[in-house]
């Protein structure tokens, strides 16, 4: 069965680096999300990506995160200048979309921590 | 918005003994409803998802839930726990329409006892 898979599993970078959070959504699926889980705490939504933009984000998403699709089938999750705040398991999902109330899937996640 | 309710956080029942998950919801719309686990180490993986077509919706590994729009409840069964249920379950909502974004419970983390 097609699987999310997300690289690396675990990243640790220093506070105010960029780091970049890689993700390759199921192949014929149109609708790409990241959320993230600090430890001990909900699953968040961070994002939603559809056609090439943004459909949705949360007030989480500021300025220092961007998202990307860069060549059809990763999609990338961009922290411009980490925060210690941003250490946390982060998580990317896809969704067919062709038609309503379709799963998302999710990749096994990237641990993010900062130091 | 929307909002989902699981109480409490962990939960122990014995090997063979019944499993209730319980998750509410809040909706000013129909929701798309959703259970996923979450294994050690491991990604979400979907449970089941209610569809309007059925109130009993039946998914992997044994598992169940029943949606009560009178109750805004979706509550995850097991008749007889097996150790491998160890894990921890998520109850998550997502509206019709836009871009269907999950808003998920806090969890309940299960716990077998032999």
């Amino acid at each position: 069965e097609p699987e999310v898979t997300q690289t690396p599993s675990h990243q640790v970078t220093q506070m105010g680096q960029e780091v970049i959070l890689r993700c390759v959504p199921i192949s014929n699926h149109l609708y790409f999300y990241w959320y993230r889980q600090i430890l001990g705490q909900k699953v968040e939504f961070l994002v939603s990506f559809y056609n090439n933009e943004i459909s949705e984000k949360s007030e989480i998403f500021d300025d220092q995160f961007s998202v990307e699709r860069p060549d059809g089938s990763n999609f990338t999750l961009k922290i411009r200048s980490t925060k210690l705040e941003d250490s946390a398991m982060y998580f990317c999902a896809s969704r067919k979309g062709d038609r309503g109330n379709q799963p998302q899937h999710f990749g096994d996640g990237t641990r993010l921590s900062i130091l | 918005a929307q909002s989902v309710t699981q109480l409490g956080s962990h939960v122990s029942v014995s090997e063979g003994a019944l499993v209730l998950l319980r998750c509410n919801y809040s909706s000013s719309v129909p929701p798309y409803l959703f259970w996923y686990v979450q294994y050690p180490n491991q990604g979400l993986q979907l449970l089941l998802k209610y569809t309007s077509a059925a109130t009993l919706v039946k998914g992997i590994n044994g598992f169940e839930a029943e949606f009560k729009k009178s109750e805004t409840s979706f509550h995850l069964t097991k008749p007889s726990a097996h150790m491998s249920d160890a894990a921890e379950y998520f109850c998550a909502v997502s509206l019709q329409g836009g871009s269907e974004k999950l808003v998920f419970g806090k969890g309940m983390k299960l716990t077998v006892n032999p």
